[in-house]
Order: structure tokens, then sequence, then C-alpha cells
């Protein structure tokens, strides 16, 4: 059974502050998908990593995929207050199908 | 344009009794997607839809749970007779397509299900 960890499990931040959450798994993905939820609302897809080694940014928002292809890391670089809410990461289930495996996710809060 | 469609956003019923929740996906996305969400589980997928047709409904934990897509804009999943342990946020998601053409998922807001 394919698992992704992430780590920690909460972070509470100052503004301005920067912060790295890691989404890790024994298990090889062919593309690994990050989504930000904020309370009371469905997930937001965030960005696709896709080759091992990619770097995407967004914004203040910086995502790594693992060279071997079985993590990711996601950077936030001076975190605003507005960045608040959960980070999951998500990759396609084993056999080609269409599920996609989440981790538990990160829950950030970034305190004014 | 319109995104996912859930309904009801809350509900609170008894141990027993029979809940329906309602997924509008987007128009044009042909893949369709129930989660639930726990504190102690995550995001888990229960069944998906492509072209109206279950693909996967390995997720959905027990018969006690069933999920319909009619048509193109319009699903159900029905969990009779439902249990506290059912108590989660449900999450409806569409897609063109799905992951293989690497298509983000819709998310919408969810019901939140309490049974008491």
């Amino acid at each position: 059974t394919q698992l992704l960890e992430q780590s920690p499990q909460f972070l509470s931040i100052q503004e301005g502050e920067n912060l790295t959450v890691y989404c890790n798994s024994s298990s090889v993905f062919s593309s690994l998908q990050w989504y930000r939820q904020e309370p009371g609302e469905g997930p937001v897809l965030l960005v696709t990593v896709v080759t091992g080694g990619e770097v995407k940014k967004l914004k203040r928002l910086t995502f790594q995929f693992g060279d071997a292809r079985k993590d990711s890391s996601l950077h936030i670089t001076a975190a605003q207050p507005g960045d608040t809410g959960l980070y999951l990461c998500a990759g396609p289930s084993q056999g080609g199908s269409e599920k996609l495996v989440f981790g538990k996710g990160t829950k950030l809060t970034v305190n004014p | 344009d319109a995104g996912v469609i859930q309904s009801p956003r809350h509900e609170v019923t008894e141990m027993g009794q029979e809940v329906t929740l309602r997924c509008k996906p987007i128009s044009g996305h042909n893949s369709l997607f129930w989660y639930r969400q726990t504190m102690m589980r995550g995001l888990e997928l229960l069944i998906y839809f492509n072209n109206n047709v279950p693909i996967d409904d390995s997720g959905m934990p027990e018969d006690r749970f069933s999920a319909k897509m009619p048509n193109a804009s319009f699903s159900t999943l029905k969990i009779q007779p439902s249990e506290p342990r059912d108590s989660a946020v449900y999450f409806c998601a569409s897609s063109l397509g799905g992951y293989r053409r690497r298509q983000p998922q819709h998310f919408g807001d969810g019901t939140r299900l309490s049974i008491l």
C-alpha cells in the first residue's frame, strides 16, 4: 500500500518567518500534487511536480520533487496569515488508476 | 463559473437514519470522486466514476454505503443505516479525464455529517 507521510503534523509560526514542510514515501510516484485546504472549504490544487529534482515556484512558495521521486517539500518564504491552512500532498495510486493517495497533511498557522 | 456544488453543507441526524449527500460536478467534467475526511484517517477516496460509470469502489467502507451517478450532472452518496462512526466531512470532486491527464481535481466545500 502506498503511503504518504507528511511532517510536521502541526506548525505554528509568526508572520515573516520561513518554513518547510515535507511529504515522504517509501514508494516511487510518477508525480505529486500539493493542495491547500482552508477551514470549511475543500482542497485547492497548488502545483503538480512531475520530474525528479523538479523545482516549481508559486510566488513565495517553492515546491521540490525529490530526485528519486519518493519525496517532496514545500518551502514558504516570509509566511503571511493568508498562508494559514492544511497543506496536503497527493500522488496517483499504483496500477494506473485515477485514484489519488493523500497524506494526512500539515496544519499551518501563521500568527500576525 | 460555478464550482462543484454539494448539499447539504451540514447534516445532523440520529443513528440508524438514512443519509443522502448530493453533488453537482463542474459542467463538462467527466470524472467524479467521493472522499471522506477525518482527523484520524485524513482524506480517503470512497468511490470514483468516469463517464457516469463506477470505476473503483474499493474505498467504500461497507454495504451501508452506496453511490450513484444517474447522469453527468448529479451524484449521490447514501448511508443506510447511519452509525456514529460515519461522522466526518464528505467531499465530492470532479475533473476532466482524471489523473492520467494530470487534470486537477476540483473539490466542493464538503458536507459535515454528524451522526448522534
